[in-house]
């Protein structure tokens, strides 16, 4: 079974612009959510996706967003850029969300720099 | 949302056993210990999990206070393999802000 993927791996931007991250669960898995890590902060959460539906949300500016599509697939989207984005985002997978419990599976994370 | 507190760095020599501690003194009856690891360039990976009582699998063994205010993740035979950042998280089943934190990084000395 292939595992979370993500992409692109890297992407390198300007202040202002906008970006969009795509990621692919692993088959059968429903639950989508996305983490920003930089070295200062470490693992931060940004929010979840279940049933194409925010679940929770992180602490974070409304230039983060996201969505999920039927297929699970889910994208996240940066919009006006800012040089302290730069960091790697990482989707990672679950089964279900909800009641459930069950391990997240994280991808290889997307490269983000801006310039 | 209850936090973990780790040390940020431990050092193990290659074979010997690692005790990584997580202090956990707000968590709620109804949260999980959850630990995963970050080998360099990748993403994190779980590694074990557990309630109340101690776990076992083929990485690692979670011990788990009687209070349940602290875990410990050991590995019984530390290698190069395992040298990573190694993050303690609190998780009920539902939906959460998870944070991850900045882990315990762990070097393994051969």
């Amino acid at each position: 079974k292939a595992g979370v993927t993500q992409t692109p791996r890297y992407l390198i931007k300007t202040r202002g612009q906008q970006v969009t991250l795509s990621c692919s669960p692993i088959s059968g898995h429903r639950s989508v959510s996305w983490y920003q890590q930089t070295p200062g902060q470490g693992l931060q959460f940004l929010f979840e996706y279940f049933s194409e539906t925010q679940r929770n949300k992180g602490n974070f500016p409304g230039r983060f967003s996201g969505r999920q599509f039927s297929n699970s697939r889910s994208e996240m989207n940066v919009s006006t850029l800012e040089l302290g984005d730069s960091a790697l985002y990482l989707c990672a997978s679950r089964l279900a969300g909800g009641s459930s419990y069950n391990e997240q599976f994280f991808g290889p994370g997307t490269r983000l720099t801006v310039l | 949302d209850a936090k973990t507190t780790q040390p940020n760095s431990m050092e193990s020599n290659e074979e010997e056993p690692v005790h990584l501690p997580c202090n956990h003194s707000t968590i709620s009856g109804t949260d999980y210990i959850h630990w995963y690891r970050q080998l360099p360039s990748q993403g994190p990976e779980y590694v074990i999990h557990g309630l109340t009582s101690n776990v076992n699998n083929r990485m690692a063994s979670l011990a788990i206070a009687e209070d349940r205010k602290s875990s410990t993740l050991i590995l019984h035979r530390a290698t190069l393999r395992d040298a990573a950042v190694y993050y303690c998280i609190l998780r009920e089943g539902g939906y959460q802000k998870v944070t991850f934190g900045i882990g315990t990084k762990l070097q393994v000395i051969p």
